[in-house]
C-alpha cells in the first residue's frame, strides 16, 4: 500500500538550531512528495514539493531531497526561527491519483 | 490566504444529527478534496470531486456523502453523527490537468459532536 512514516515528535529546538524531520514513504507507483505546514489554528500550507527522484524542493529556507534509493524525503533547515513553530506533515500522491497520503505530523517548537 | 473558503468555522451538534459543511475552491480550480483530521486517525483523505463528478474515494464512511455543484463549490454531508466524528474537516482544491495538481487547503471546519 501507500503510506508515509514521519519522525515522532514533538521536537523542541533553540532558535538558530539545525532542523531535520525524517520522512520515509512506501508507494505502489512513482509518487510526488510534499511537505505541508500547519500553524496553530490554521489550515495546511504547501511548504515544498518534489515530483521525481533527486529533485530538491526548497522554500523559506527549508529543503528536502527526493531520495528514491532510500525512499526518503527528509525536511531540513539550517537555522530555525521562533516563527517556524508549527506542525509539519510529509505527504505523497501517486501519478494519476491526486489524493494525498499524510504522515502523522511532527510538532516543532522553537524557543528563543 | 489559500483562496479556499470553508463554512462554518465551528459546528457543535448532538449525536444522531446531520450537518452540512461547505467549501468554495480557488477560482478556476476544478478539483475539490475532503480530508478529516482527528487525534487518533491523523489526516485522512475522504473523497475527491472533479468538475462535478466523483473522482476518488478514501476512508469515507457510508454515513458521509459529498457532492460538487455546477458552480464548483462542494458540500460534505455527515449524518447519524457519533462522538467519534468530532474532528477538523478540511477542504482542498487543485486546478488539475496541465495546470497542476498542487492542493491548496481551506482553514477547516471544526466539528464537535456532543
Amino acid at each position: 500500500g501507500n503510506s508515509v512514516t514521519q519522525m515522532e515528535g514533538p521536537v523542541t529546538l533553540s532558535e538558530e538550531a539545525f532542523l531535520t524531520i525524517n520522512c520515509t514513504y512506501t508507494a505502489t507507483g512513482y509518487p510526488s512528495l510534499f511537505w505541508y505546514v500547519q500553524y496553530p489554528g490554521e489550515g495546511l500550507q504547501l511548504l515544498l514539493k518534489a515530483t521525481k527522484a533527486d529533485d530538491k524542493g526548497s522554500n523559506k529556507g527549508f529543503e528536502a531531497t527526493y531520495r528514491k534509493e532510500t525512499t526518503s524525503f527528509h525536511l531540513e533547515k539550517g537555522s530555525v526561527q521562533v516563527s517556524d513553530s508549527a506542525v509539519y506533515f510529509c505527504a505523497l500522491s501517486l501519478t494519476g491519483a491526486n489524493n494525498l497520503f499524510f504522515g502523522t505530523g511532527t510538532r516543532l517548537t522553537v524557543i528563543p | 490566504d489559500s483562496g479556499v473558503t470553508q463554512t462554518p468555522k465551528h459546528l457543535i451538534t448532538a449525536t444522531g444529527q446531520r450537518v452540512t459543511l461547505r467549501c468554495s475552491p480557488r477560482s478556476g480550480d476544478l478539483s475539490v478534496y475532503w480530508y478529516q483530521q482527528s487525534l487518533d486517525q491523523g489526516l485522512q483523505f475522504l473523497i475527491q470531486y472533479y468538475n462535478g463528478e466523483e473522482r476518488a474515494k478514501g476512508n469515507i464512511l457510508e454515513r458521509f456523502s459529498a457532492q460538487q455543484f455546477p458552480d464548483l463549490h462542494s458540500e460534505l454531508n455527515l449524518s447519524s453523527l457519533e462522538l467519534g466524528d468530532s474532528a477538523l474537516y478540511f477542504c482542498a482544491s487543485s486546478a488539475g490537468g496541465s495546470r497542476g495538481y498542487e492542493q491548496y487547503f481551506g482553514p477547516g471546519t471544526r466539528l464537535t459532536v456532543t
